[in-house]
């Protein structure tokens, strides 16, 4: 069936650099994405979406690029800081506007 | 903007025992309100999506004698776990959504452990 993953589980980054979490999916049906952070114990935060028209959307400190050639999405966070640490989950909303999460990747900043 | 709470945020019950949580939008009407469990190091995985004055839509494999869902406000959406059993325990969460609008706005999650 259709569905969202993530390239990586596990992303470890130095406080300060720039982290790329990556994400593939395959309904190319789908025209909207959302990036979420969910820290441990809590709900998922939305952090940006980006809809299937644009390839490129920035917010504070984040950016969120869209490949609908090869289906892929990307996270990047600049300057990442120990707060960044957190489970990222990509989420693909379908036509029936219904949400399809990926597995997660466990971002880890070192100090 | 946007904020939704969950109650209670962990729950601890003896087998056999109903809980209910309930989940509410707290400066918008949700017109739609969806419920989630997560078990650890794993993704959210939908349970059912609730619609405001109707019944709500289970998924595939989701019981729905045994959840139930009342999404009886624009507000305020409810999750009973009925006859819970140790295998239920997990960390439930809502999510939001606003008349016309498509990002889902979640709730902080309630841990349950049945016991």
């Amino acid at each position: 069936g259709e569905s969202v993953g993530l390239h990586l589980p596990t992303l470890s980054v130095q406080e300060g650099d720039n982290s790329i979490i990556n994400c593939a999916y395959s309904n190319s049906a789908s025209d909207y994405f959302i990036w979420y952070k969910q820290e441990s114990g809590k709900g998922p935060q939305f952090i940006i979406d980006i809809r299937s028209n644009m390839d490129k959307r920035q917010g504070q400190r984040v950016t969120v690029l869209l490949n609908k050639t090869v289906k892929h999405l990307s996270l990047q966070i600049a300057a990442t800081q120990p707060g960044d640490s957190a489970v990222y989950f990509c989420a693909e909303n379908n036509a029936g506007n219904m949400l399809t999460f990926g597995g997660g990747t466990r971002l880890m900043v070192k100090p | 903007g946007a904020v939704v709470s969950q109650h209670p945020s962990w729950v601890i019950c003896k087998s056999g025992t109903s809980v209910k949580i309930e989940c509410r939008s707290l400066d918008f009407q949700a017109t739609t309100m969806f419920w989630y469990r997560q078990f650890p190091k794993q993704s959210l995985m939908l349970m059912a999506t609730s619609n405001e004055g109707s019944k709500a839509t289970y998924e595939q494999g989701v019981e729905k004698d045994k959840f139930l869902i009342n999404h009886a406000s624009l507000t305020l959406s409810t999750l009973t776990v009925t006859s819970a059993h140790p295998e239920d325990s997990s960390f439930y969460i809502c999510s939001a959504r606003y008349s016309g609008g498509d990002t889902q706005y979640f709730g902080p999650g309630t841990r349950l452990t049945v016991l």
